[in-house]
C-alpha cells in the first residue's frame, strides 16, 4: 500500500525557534503539496513541489526525489505558525487525488 | 487569491435524514473538485474525484448511492449523505483545482462538521 509518512507527530517549540517537519513517501509521485489545518478545520495550500525547493516569506519547502523525502521549515517561528502541517502525494501514474499524510501537530509558545 | 466557499459549516441531523453539502468556486472555474473526509485525529482521506458534466470517480470502499455527488457546472460541486448514519459524522472538506491549472496548487474549502445523531 502507497503510504505517506510524517515526521514528528507533534511538535513544541519556542517563538523564534527553526522548525522542521519531514514527510517521506514509498513510491514515485509526481507532485506533492505542503497543507497547513487551522483548529477550525480550514486547509490552506502552502506549496506544491515536483522538486528542488521552494521559499514563501518564512517558510521554505524542499523535496529529494531519490530519497523519496520532503521537509518544511519554518523560520523564525512565531505563535500564529501554530497549526498542523499536512504533507500530500499525488502518485506517479496514479488517479488524481492526493493521499495524505496524518499531519504535525505545531505548537509555538511565545 | 482564489476561494473556494463550502457550506455549512456545520450541521447537526437526525440519523435517517440526508445532507447536503456545497462547494464553490467562486472567482475561478473548476473542472476538477475533490470531497475528503476526515475522522478525529485522523489524516484525510479522498473520498471521491468530480468532474463538471460527468459521473464522479469514488475511491475504494465509499459508496456512491450514499454520498451523491453532483458537478452540475464548472463552479459548483455537491457532495449529499444520503441517510445518514451516526457513523457518518466526519468533516467532510472539498478542493478545487483552477481551469487553468495542471498539478499546481488546489484551493480547499473552510470544510463542512457532520453531526448524525
Amino acid at each position: 500500500k502507497n503510504e505517506v509518512e510524517q515526521s514528528p507527530q507533534n511538535l513544541t517549540a519556542q517563538e523564534g525557534e527553526f522548525i522542521t517537519i519531514n514527510c517521506s513517501y514509498s513510491v514515485g509521485i509526481s507532485a506533492l503539496h505542503w497543507l497547513q489545518q487551522h483548529p477550525g478545520g480550514g486547509i490552506v495550500s502552502l506549496f506544491m513541489l515536483s522538486s528542488g525547493k521552494k521559499k514563501h516569506g518564512r517558510l521554505i519547502a524542499t523535496i529529494n526525489i531519490q530519497e523519496k523525502h520532503s521537509s518544511l521549515h519554518i523560520t523564525a517561528s512565531h505563535p500564529r505558525d501554530s497549526a498542523v502541517y499536512i504533507c500530500a502525494v499525488r502518485w506517479r501514474g496514479g488517479a488524481d487525488g492526493l493521499t495524505f499524510g496524518k499531519g504535525t501537530h505545531l505548537i509555538i509558545q511565545p | 487569491g482564489a476561494v473556494v466557499s463550502q457550506h455549512p459549516s456545520r450541521v447537526i441531523c437526525k440519523s435517517g435524514t440526508s445532507v447536503k453539502i456545497e462547494c464553490r468556486s467562486l472567482d475561478f472555474q473548476a473542472t476538477t473538485m475533490f470531497w475528503y473526509r476526515q475522522f478525529p485525529k485522523q489524516s484525510l482521506m479522498l473520498m471521491a474525484t468530480s468532474n463538471e458534466g460527468s459521473k464522479a470517480t469514488y475511491e475504494q470502499g465509499v459508496e456512491k448511492d450514499k454520498f451523491l455527488i453532483n458537478h452540475a457546472s464548472l463552479t459548483l460541486s455537491t457532495l449529499t449523505v444520503t441517510s445518514a448514519h451516526p457513523e457518518d459524522s466526519s468533516f467532510y472538506i472539498c478542493s478545487a483545482r483552477p481551469l487553468s491549472s495542471s498539478n499546481e496548487k488546489l484551493f480547499f474549502g473552510s470544510g463542512t462538521q457532520l453531526s448524525v445523531l
